[in-house]
């Protein structure tokens, strides 16, 4: 079945650093990628999407790219905020499915990024 | 724009006590989901909804029941909580049979002892 693998933190990092938190998928068909990040105490927001090979997603800053050949979608940010600190979660969703199996997003287990001033 | 509304937000049970959680979502969306997410799991789906009438079981849907009342509501109910079962669950909506990007309520913190 579809997996999708994160590095879980905490990672902690100093503001104004370079972040990546790396994010590699297992999936039978085509899917579409995402990252969305939780604030405490809220819910989920999508953050970046990316639907097909060698698109890049990007949004506030962040960047992540659909390497196919990999199969990962690494997220980026090239000078992080305190403001940045959440919890992230890569997730995929299939596409193309003819029928059986599961609807909904599969996630990975989210990282915890912590940004200290 | 209110999106996804879950009530209640927090919510304690006793052990074999019943509750619904309530979901609903004003975006005219077909595919509504339930989620829980407990500590270094992630997010588990334990139900969803591919249209109004229809639902299917998740990777965890054991100890739950689901209604989908009609395209803007979503309900799961627990029948006999279970310690177990505290968790915080998310409901979430989408577009397209789950292709494109879900959309999150704010999730009902749920504690049963």
């Amino acid at each position: 079945g579809d997996s999708v693998t994160q590095m879980e933190g905490p990672v902690t990092l100093s503001e104004e650093a370079f972040l990546t938190i790396n994010c590699t998928y297992t999936a039978t068909g085509y899917p579409s990628l995402f990252w969305y990040v939780q604030y405490p105490g809220e819910g989920l927001q999508l953050l970046l999407k990316a639907t097909k090979a060698d698109d890049k997603g990007s949004n506030k800053g962040f960047e992540a790219t659909y390497r196919k050949e990999t199969t990962s979608f690494h997220l980026e940010k090239g000078s992080v905020q305190v403001s940045d600190s959440a919890v992230y979660f890569c997730a995929l969703s299939e596409r193309g499915r003819s029928g059986g199996g599961a609807d909904g997003l599969t996630f990975g287990k989210g990282t915890h990024l912590i940004i200290q001033p | 724009n209110a999106g996804v509304t879950q009530t209640p937000k927090f919510q304690v049970l006793k052990t074999g006590q019943s509750m619904t959680l309530q979901c609903a979502q004003d975006m005219n969306h077909n595919s509504m989901y339930w989620y829980r997410q407990d500590p270094g799991m992630g997010l588990r789906l334990i139900y969803y909804s591919a249209s109004e009438g229809t639902t299917d079981k998740g990777e965890v849907p054991n100890g739950y029941n689901v209604s989908r009342l009609n395209k803007r509501e979503f309900s799961l109910r627990l029948e006999s909580a279970a310690p177990s079962q505290t968790s915080v669950y998310f409901c979430a909506s989408s577009g397209d049979r789950g292709r494109t990007e879900a959309f999150f309520g704010q999730g009902t913190r749920l504690t049963v002892v």
